[in-house]
This record gives C-alpha cells, structure tokens and sequence, in this order.
C-alpha cells in the first residue's frame, strides 16, 4: 500500500513568489494534516482536516498561507508571497481517526528554501 | 499549553550498546504518545504508539514505556546497529478524544558508531 505522497520533494524560490505543495493521503484516512518544520526542531501543526473540514487551523498564518482538501482526499497547501522565514520543511500526514491505533503516517516531506 | 522536552539533544554510543531516550511532557492529560525516527532529509516513520492507558510498547529491539502521571516516557532501544543512526522524536497527542493535535520535542540526535 502507498504511503502519503507529496510534491514537489524540493523547492526554491526568491522572496515574494508563490509556491504550493500537494499532499495525497493514505487510502481511506480521514484526517489530514500539514506540519512545519524548521532545522533542528519538532515539526508544529499548520492545520489539521477531518474529511472536507478543517478543525484546528489556528497556527496557519492566514494572511500568507491557504490549503485545501477537496473531496476529502488530496490536499494543498499554498503561501503566497513566500518570506524567507517561510524556509523549512512542509510535511504532509494521515491518519484512520476512531480507529484504536490512531497512528499517524508521514510523507517524506517539501523542502522549501525562499532567497 | 502543552510542551514536550527530550532529553539527550544529541547521544553517540558505539555499536552493541543498549540506550535509553527519554521524553518529558507538562500535561498529563494526554491520549496517547507516539515515537517517530527520523532519518536525514526524510520524512518521519512511526516506531511506536502507546494508548494512555498502556504502559508499554515493543517492537523489535524498541521497547517504549509510558508513565503518564510523572509525564515521562522513554525509549528503549537494545544492542544498537550503525542503522539506528537517525534523530528520534516522541510526540503527544491532546485530551481524550482522538483527532487532536499531536505536540512534538525537538528530538534526540542518535549516532551510532561501528
């Protein structure tokens, strides 16, 4: 069975242009979240989906940053315009919520470096 | 607000050695906690998640314990290979309902030396 899937691996943009990363959840997970990680750190929640909703988004930062889950399945996740601080890593993950084990699956990540 | 500390940032051991990687939280009211390894340039795989109501995990040579009142856990990993190499992360999740945030540490930065 496929992972989580995410695209693009690398990126890199000047300061100030846009850029989107798409995540594809495992097969039938219903919840859907996107982290942040900056080097040397524990990744930070950006906003978490149950389905087509989003339930927590109140660490995105709503004026530079958007996502969208349609259908439930895919995902994006844009910033636009990009700052350098924006550089990090943007991981993408899933989960089965209610079912016992709860665990939640990574992909291997969007590397963005802003100039 | 939640926080989650692991402690050592860094540990190299040499090859055979068995080692412990600890991981402290503030609230204890948590669901349950997961361990994640991390290798370079990848993204996180799950090792191992213990329910709030379990006091222990084991996977292979990983054995997770979990005392929730203390808000400690620890990971245990026996007769330690070159491939154990990654940075390791624990993480909790909020309250008693599933779907809540998951807080992570900042990771423990494992070498292990042949």
């Amino acid at each position: 069975e496929a992972g989580v899937v995410q695209s693009p691996r690398y990126k890199i943009i000047e300061k100030k242009q846009p850029v989107a990363f798409w995540c594809n959840p495992i097969s039938g997970h219903n919840t859907l979240y996107w982290y942040r990680q900056n080097l040397g750190q524990g990744p930070e929640l950006l906003i978490r989906y149950e389905n087509e909703e989003a339930v927590d988004d109140s660490q995105l930062p709503k004026d530079r940053f958007s996502a969208e889950r349609l259908k439930g399945v895919d995902s994006t996740l844009k910033i636009q315009p990009a700052e350098l601080g924006d550089s990090a890593v943007y991981l993408c993950a899933s989960s089965l919520e209610g079912y016992a084990g709860n665990t939640i699956y990574f992909g291997e990540g969007s590397w963005l470096t802003v100039v | 607000k939640q926080e989650v500390t692991q402690i050592p940032a860094a540990l190299s051991v040499p090859e055979g050695e068995n080692l412990v990687l600890n991981c402290s939280f503030t609230d204890s009211a948590i669901y349950n906690l997961q361990w994640f390894r991390q290798d370079p340039g990848k993204g996180l795989t799950s090792l191992l998640l213990i329910q709030s109501s379990q006091r222990e995990q084991t996977s292979g040579r990983l054995n997770a314990s979990l005392d929730k009142s203390s808000g400690r856990s620890t990971l245990y990993i026996a007769a330690s290979q070159p491939g154990d190499s990654a940075t390791y992360l624990c993480a909790v999740r909020k309250g008693e309902t599933s779907g809540s945030r998951l807080t992570f540490g900042e990771g423990t930065q494992l070498t292990v030396n042949p």
